[in-house]
C-alpha cells in the first residue's frame, strides 16, 4: 500500500512570496490533515479534511493561508503571502476515517525555509 | 498550561537499559493517546496506541495509561541505539483532533 505523498520536499522563497504544497493521501482514506512543525516543536494541526468538507480549521491562519481537497482526494495547502515565521516543516496524514481512536499516518512532509 | 506537555529531554539512556518517556495532559474527555517515534528530518511514526486505563505491550515497547493522573507514559525495554529519536505524544480530546506534545529527545549510548 503506498504511503501518503508530498511534493516538493523542500522549498525555499523569500518573505511575502506565495508558496503551494500538495499531498495525495493514501488511497481511500476520507480523512486529511495538514500540520506545521516547527523546529524543536510538536506537529500544529492546521486544517482537517473529511472528505472534501472542512471539519477544523480553528488553528489556520486564514489571513494568509488557504486550503482545498478537491473531488475528495489530493490537497493544496497555500500560503500567501509567505512570513519569515512559516519556516517550518509541513506535514500532510490521513486516517481512513474521522474519530477519536483512527491512527493517522504521516507523509515525508515539506520543508519550507522563508529568507 | 499546555494541553499536552512533556519534558523536553535530551533523556539519555545507555544502551540495553530501560528508557522511560512521560507525558501529562490538560482535557479529562481525552478518549485516545499515542506515541510516535520521529527520526531526525523524518515524519512521525506511530508507535503505539492505548485507549483505557493500564498498560501496553507491543516488543520491547509499554505504553501506561492513568487517566486520573491525567498522564500516559512509554517504556522501551533493552534500549537500542535505533531507538534514538524524539518521541512525541499525542492526545486526541473532546474536540476529536490529536494534539502533540513537543517531544522528548532520546540519546541511547552504546
Amino acid at each position: 500500500e503506498a504511503g501518503v505523498a508530498q511534493s516538493p520536499r523542500y522549498k525555499i522563497i523569500e518573505k511575502r512570496q506565495s508558496v503551494a504544497f500538495w499531498c495525495n493521501p493514501i488511497s481511500g482514506h476520507a480523512t486529511l490533515y495538514w500540520y506545521q512543525q516547527i523546529l524543536g516543536q510538536g506537529p500544529k494541526l492546521l486544517i482537517q479534511f473529511q472528505n472534501n468538507g472542512v471539519v477544523d480549521d480553528s488553528q489556520l491562519p486564514k489571513d494568509r493561508f488557504s486550503a482545498e481537497r478537491l473531488k475528495g482526494v489530493d490537497s493544496t495547502l497555500k500560503i500567501q503571502p509567505a512570513k519569515l515565521e512559516d519556516s517550518a516543516v509541513y506535514l500532510c496524514a490521513s486516517s481512513l476515517v474521522q474519530g477519536a481512536g483512527e491512527t493517522q499516518y504521516f507523509g515525508p512532509g515539506t520543508r519550507l525555509l522563508v529568507l | 498550561q499546555k494541553e499536552v506537555e512533556q519534558n523536553s529531554g535530551p533523556l539519555s539512556v545507555p544502551e540495553g537499559a530501560i528508557a522511560s518517556l512521560n507525558c501529562t495532559y490538560s482535557d479529562r474527555v481525552s478518549q485516545s493517546f499515542f506515541w510516535y517515534r520521529q527520526y531526525s528530518g523524518k515524519s512521525p511514526e506511530l508507535i503505539m496506541s492505548i485507549y483505557s486505563n493500564g498498560d501496553k505491550e507491543d516488543g520491547r515497547f509499554t505504553a501506561q495509561l492513568n487517566k486520573a493522573s491525567q498522564y500516559v507514559s512509554l517504556l522501551i525495554r533493552d534500549s537500542q541505539p535505533s531507538d534514538s529519536a524524539t518521541y512525541l505524544c499525542a492526545v486526541n480530546g473532546g474536540a476529536q483532533k490529536l494534539v502533540f506534545g513537543q517531544g522528548t529527545r532520546l540519546t541511547i549510548n552504546p
